[in-house]
Formats: structure tokens, C-alpha cells, sequence
């Protein structure tokens, strides 16, 4: 596509549910990225895809979320039995190459409320 | 490892002024500075970069150049308008093999009639 698409724009859970968040990299990036951006916060990183790997998931800050990729295309990032510390801004970026020395291309985003 | 640290914010000009967003960072070698726009309600935009020591990036009327002597690479504009109000990331990535980029905590800007 045109740009990165992420899905849903915004989503509000029950505290304790799963969420699945998805992501529609520009077609070609063969690069995949997901940060986290809570209010007041900066950019934190959660994960790194280079084709269907994930060579780096250093940035996932417990065993309550995972993520996939599939086809060297879409990502899922999904949360199990979110908590209200969950609640954030969850973006994906997409790059040509694993070095990110153009610049990530960003989604604009899943805006995620646990209550 | 590496670090970025922005000026915090919220800075708040009214239109025309100059802007100067301060940016520095910690790296070994020689990474690439970027800095990234987020609009209201939208996902974060490359605004510009510098891949080495005493480049300028520009775009829009935007300029920052890549300091290695003070590790910096500070965000300046000479007249900005009301559409400028956003948040201002800066950024790190050492290239030539994968790093993730490393963000600063971004800076608030407020542009005022």
C-alpha cells in the first residue's frame, strides 16, 4: 500500500481481555517495527521484524504480549490480559532495509484504553 | 548505549517567532540524526536527517545540523506558524547493520496567533 495502515484506530478493552493490534506495511519493507508510546512518554520500542523473524523483541516489557509477522507483509502485536499500565498509543513503522538509515515510515497508530 | 535528550517541553511561541528545539545525544561512532513530526492525531513523519558530522538536514523551513564536537543537532526555524504545533522527536540510528531507532522523549510545540 500506500503508507503504513494500522487497525483498529482506536480500541477500549476490559481489563483482562486480549487485543490483537494489526499492521499493513508500505508493500516491499522488508523491515517491521513496533513502539509503544504511553502519555508524557517518549518512544519506546518493543519489537523488530526482518522478514517473518524477529531477530530483536528486546522491548516487550512482559510475556503478556507477542507478535507475529506473516508473508513478509502484516504484523499482529496481541496482548493477553491487558492491564490498565497497557493503555498507550502502539505504533508500527516499516523500513526497505533493517538499518533504518532513511527513516521509518510510521502508522498513525491503535490508541489502546484498558478500563 | 545510546541516549537522546530533548528539551522538555511544552514550548509555546506565537507565530513568527524563532524556534530552537534543543536536542543532544550519546552514541559511539558515527550514527545518523533524524528528527520526526507527530500532528495532532497522526503518526510520526521523518522531518529531516543528517548522516554525517556537519551536514544540515532541511525540509519545510526546518534546519539542524549534526554537531559531532557538542553531540548535537538541535531543531531551529527561522518564522513559525500556527500548522507548525506538534510534537518534535529527535533521533538516533547507527547504520550499517541493524540498530533500532533510538527517540528521544519529544518536545511539544504550541504556535499561537
Amino acid at each position: 500500500g500506500a503508507g503504513v495502515s494500522q487497525s483498529p484506530s482506536n480500541k477500549v478493552t476490559e481489563k483482562g481481555k486480549d487485543v490483537e493490534l494489526r499492521c499493513d506495511p508500505i508493500s516491499g519493507h522488508t523491515a517491521l517495527y513496533w513502539y509503544r508510546q504511553s502519555l508524557g512518554q517518549g518512544l519506546e520500542f518493543l519489537i523488530y521484524f526482518q522478514g517473518n523473524s524477529a531477530p530483536d523483541k528486546s522491548g516487550l516489557p512482559s510475556d503478556r504480549f507477542s507478535a507475529e509477522r506473516t508473508g513478509g507483509s502484516v504484523s499482529t502485536l496481541t496482548i493477553q490480559r491487558t492491564q490498565q499500565e497497557d493503555s498507550a498509543v502502539y505504533l508500527c513503522a516499516s523500513s526497505l532495509e533493517g538499518t533504518g538509515g532513511r527513516g521509518y515510515t510510521f502508522g498513525s497508530g491503535t490508541r489502546l484504553t484498558v478500563v | 548505549g545510546n541516549s537522546v535528550t530533548q528539551m522538555e517541553g511544552p514550548v509555546t511561541l506565537s507565530e513568527e517567532a524563532f524556534l530552537t528545539i534543543n536536542c543532544t545525544y550519546t552514541a559511539t561512532g558515527y550514527p545518523s540524526l533524524f528528527w520526526y513530526v507527530q500532528y495532532p492525531g497522526e503518526g510520526l513523519q521523518l522531518l529531516l536527517k543528517a548522516t554525517k558530522a556537519d551536514d544540515k538536514g532541511s525540509n519545510k523551513g526546518f534546519e539542524a545540523t549534526y554537531r559531532k564536537e557538542t553531540t548535537s543537532f538541535h531543531l531551529e526555524k527561522g518564522s513559525v506558524q500556527v500548522s507548525d504545533s506538534a510534537v518534535y522527536f529527535c533521533a538516533l540510528i547507527h547504520p550499517g547493520g541493524y540498530q533500532k531507532v533510538t527517540f528521544g522523549t519529544g518536545t511539544k510545540l504550541q504556535v499561537i496567533p
